[in-house]
């Protein structure tokens, strides 16, 4: 069974500096990879997805995340928060049919 | 394009009862999911219809059952209703030939069971 662990629950950072969201992957198979973003009161919204090409994935709103198969892990990061930024963030893997979701990081961006 | 629409966006029922919930998915996706997300966690799978019949199953009881109509919507049926049920209730539309490569959610149904 594919799985996703996020290595922090709460991650607290000031507007301008930069985000790094931790998330290791366990898969038997090439995985295809997603973050997710959930503002309060609002659905999931796709943040970016890596599905076997480029390891080095470009999303939405400046973030991006890698891809490293010798370390299982496929973080997520932004040069510079904002405070729109603050919501929770889910690393997901896809095994067949659905979506596994790791259990959220909460981001707070401090003005 | 309205995107995945849900309603009702909050209810609460008694334990015992029974609560349907509907999803619309979004322009052109055939293939409709459900996830419950409980208070503090990541949504969890329930099942997936695609061609109005269920394709696969997550780890949850007979209580929950779904429908797809024709038309691509979905219900989600869960009888006997109890505490542990109140949650965040997703729905996410896909095009199955596209895997989940792109899935799209609604806002959710907030569920609370007293």
């Amino acid at each position: 069974a594919q799985s996703v662990t996020q290595l922090d629950s709460h991650v607290s950072v000031s507007e301008g500096t930069p985000v790094l969201l931790r998330c290791n992957y366990s898969s038997s198979y090439s995985p295809s990879l997603f973050w997710y973003v959930q503002h309060p009161n609002k659905g999931l919204q796709l943040l970016l997805k890596y599905t076997s090409a480029a390891t080095l994935v470009k999303g939405i709103n400046g973030f991006e995340a890698e891809f490293k198969k010798s370390e299982t892990s496929f973080h997520l990061t932004k040069p510079s928060a904002h405070m729109s930024d603050a919501a929770e963030y889910f690393c997901v893997v896809s095994e067949g049919n659905k979506l596994v979701f790791g259990a959220g990081t909460i981001l707070r961006v401090k003005s | 394009d309205a995107g995945v629409t849900q309603s009702p966006t909050h209810l609460i029922k008694t334990r015992g009862q029974q609560v349907t919930l509907r999803c619309s998915p979004k322009s052109g996706h055939d293939t409709v999911s459900w996830y419950q997300q409980a208070l503090g966690q990541g949504p969890q799978f329930i099942f997936q219809y695609y061609e109005e019949e269920e394709r696969q199953r997550g780890n949850f009881p007979d209580r929950f059952s779904g429908h797809q109509f024709p038309n691509y919507s979905s219900e989600l049926n869960v009888n006997a209703l109890l505490l542990g049920d109140s949650a965040l209730y997703l729905c996410a539309s896909s095009l199955l030939a596209l895997m989940n490569t792109e899935a799209f959610f609604g806002q959710g149904t907030r569920l609370t069971v007293v």
